[in-house]
C-alpha cells in the first residue's frame, strides 16, 4: 500500500545544530507540504514543492530550508536550530487535482534545549 | 488574508450529536475540508464538501454549508468515545504563501461516557 513515513519520529537536539527530518512518499505525487503544529496555533506551511526541483516558502519558512531532488522524498533542515522550533512536523502530500486531498504522515517530534 | 476559524474545545456525552463549527473567509474557496487528528497520529481527512453544494452526508457525518456567511459545520450523530480527536477545517485556495490548504486551528471534541 502507498505510504507516507516521516523519520525520526522523535528527536532532541541542542541549540545551534543542523537538523534534518525525512518525508518519503510512495504516492507518487507532485505535492508536497511541510506544517509545524504547535498549541495555540494550529498548522502553520513551512514549506511546500509541486514538483521535482520546485520549491516554495510557506507562513513560518524562516529558519528552514528544503529540496526536492525527485517525486518521492522532501527533507526538511533546520539550518540552525532554535528552542522555537520545539514542535511537532508533519509532512504531507497530495496529486493537487480535484478535491486534493492531503495524505499526512505521522509527525515528527523535535525538542530543541 | 485568508483565515478559518474555529472553536477550540468542545464536549459532549456519549449518544449525543456534535457540531463543530467553522467560518472561512476566502469567498473563491473550491473544496473545505474536515480533517481528523487523533492522540500522536497525523491528520485523516474526514469528509470534504464541493463548494456549489449545501449539504453532504456520509453515515454518521453532515457537512453544512451556508456560502453566503462563509460558515462550514461538521455534525456527528449518535457521537461515540473513539470520535474523540481534534478536528480540523481547511479550505482549498490557489497560489499565493499557503500552498494548497488554509487550516483552522483546530477543535478537540472529547467524549464522555
Amino acid at each position: 500500500d502507498a505510504e507516507i513515513t516521516q523519520s525520526p519520529r522523535h528527536k532532541i537536539t541542542e541549540t545551534g545544530r543542523q537538523v534534518t527530518l525525512a518525508c518519503h512518499q510512495t504516492w507518487n505525487h507532485n505535492n508536497m507540504f511541510w506544517y509545524r503544529q504547535d498549541l495555540g496555533h494550529g498548522l502553520r506551511l513551512i514549506h511546500y514543492s509541486y514538483g521535482v526541483h520546485d520549491t516554495n516558502k510557506g507562513e513560518v519558512s524562516d529558519g528552514y530550508s528544503v529540496s526536492r531532488s525527485n517525486t518521492e522524498d522532501l527533507p526538511l533542515t533546520l539550518e540552525s536550530a532554535a528552542s522555537s522550533q520545539t514542535s511537532v512536523y508533519f509532512c504531507a502530500s497530495s496529486t493537487g487535482t480535484g478535491a486534493g486531498e492531503l495524505f499526512f504522515g505521522e509527525g515528527s517530534r523535535l525538542t530543541v534545549l | 488574508g485568508e483565515d478559518v476559524e474555529q472553536s477550540l474545545f468542545l464536549s459532549v456525552r456519549e449518544g449525543d450529536s456534535s457540531v463543530i463549527n467553522c467560518t472561512y473567509t476566502d469567498s473563491s474557496s473550491t473544496y473545505l475540508y474536515w480533517y481528523k487528528q487523533e492522540p500522536g497520529a497525523g491528520l485523516q481527512l474526514l469528509t470534504y464538501i464541493f463548494s456549489n453544494m449545501d449539504m453532504k452526508q456520509d453515515q454518521r457525518l453532515t457537512v453544512l454549508l451556508n456560502k453566503k456567511d462563509k460558515h462550514l459545520s461538521l455534525r456527528i450523530a449518535d457521537t461515540q468515545t473513539g470520535d474523540s480527536a481534534i478536528y480540523f477545517c481547511a479550505e482549498k485556495i490557489y497560489g499565493g504563501s499557503q500552498g494548497n490548504l488554509i487550516f483552522g486551528k483546530g477543535t478537540k471534541l472529547s467524549v464522555k461516557p
